[in-house]
């Protein structure tokens, strides 16, 4: 069974351009996650998608934004990037919600 | 708010020791805890789920222990090895549903 995929894996970016960000979860998983990794702030979490509607969401700022498509796929948009969006950017995975998480390998966003 | 505190930061430890890294929670009100290993520029692994109900979860050389009302968990690893080395995190679930996670635990395992 494939694990959770997330491309790109690397990105350069400069100050004020966006970005697009793709995950494709666990065949058969509905839930998809998205989190913000830096060495200052740790794991954070950005949003929640299940059944294509945004469950949850944390305490970023508008410019941070995601979808979810029919087949469960996810995609994350980070619009007018700055120095600090520098990131591991994490995709995770689960049946519904609540359950076990499971990770992707990242990618891994430097902005210049 | 829920915080999410790991102890030690760091630790090292030589080859074919017992180790217990801890975890600790402001808000006891949790769905589950996750614990994962994460090797560096990697993703995550899970390593242990314990859904609120329960007290422990093991797998393999791993055993994760689940106080709920006193905000704790921690992560026995037995008889460690080299490939252990790696950052320990763990995660809670709150009743909102956000995952929150510890700052994590750099362990080294010397041969």
């Amino acid at each position: 069974k494939a694990g959770v995929t997330q491309t790109p894996r690397y990105l350069i970016k400069t100050r004020g351009q966006q970005v697009t960000l793709s995950c494709s979860p666990i065949s058969g998983h509905r839930s998809v996650s998205w989190y913000q990794q830096t060495p200052g702030q740790g794991l954070q979490f950005l949003f929640e998608y299940f059944s294509e509607t945004q469950r949850n969401k944390g305490n970023f700022p508008g410019r941070f934004s995601g979808r979810q498509f029919s087949n469960s796929r996810s995609e994350m948009n980070v619009s007018t990037l700055e120095l600090g969006d520098s990131a591991l950017y994490l995709c995770a995975s689960s049946k519904t919600g609540p359950n076990e998480q499971f990770f992707g390998p990242g990618t891994r966003l430097t902005v210049l | 708010k829920q915080e999410v505190t790991q102890i030690p930061a760091a630790l090292s430890v030589p080859e074919g020791e017992n180790l217990v890294l801890n975890c600790s929670f402001t808000d006891s009100a949790i769905y589950n805890l996750q614990w994962f290993r994460q090797d560096p520029g990697k993703g995550l692994t899970s390593l242990l789920l314990i859904q609120s109900s329960q007290r422990e979860q093991t797998s393999g050389r791993l055993n994760a222990s689940l106080d709920k009302s006193s905000g704790r968990s921690t992560l026995y690893i037995a008889a460690s090895q080299p490939g252990d080395s790696a950052t320990y995190l763990c995660a809670v679930r709150n009743q909102g549903g956000k995952l929150i996670f510890g700052q994590g635990t750099e362990l080294s395992v010397k041969p």
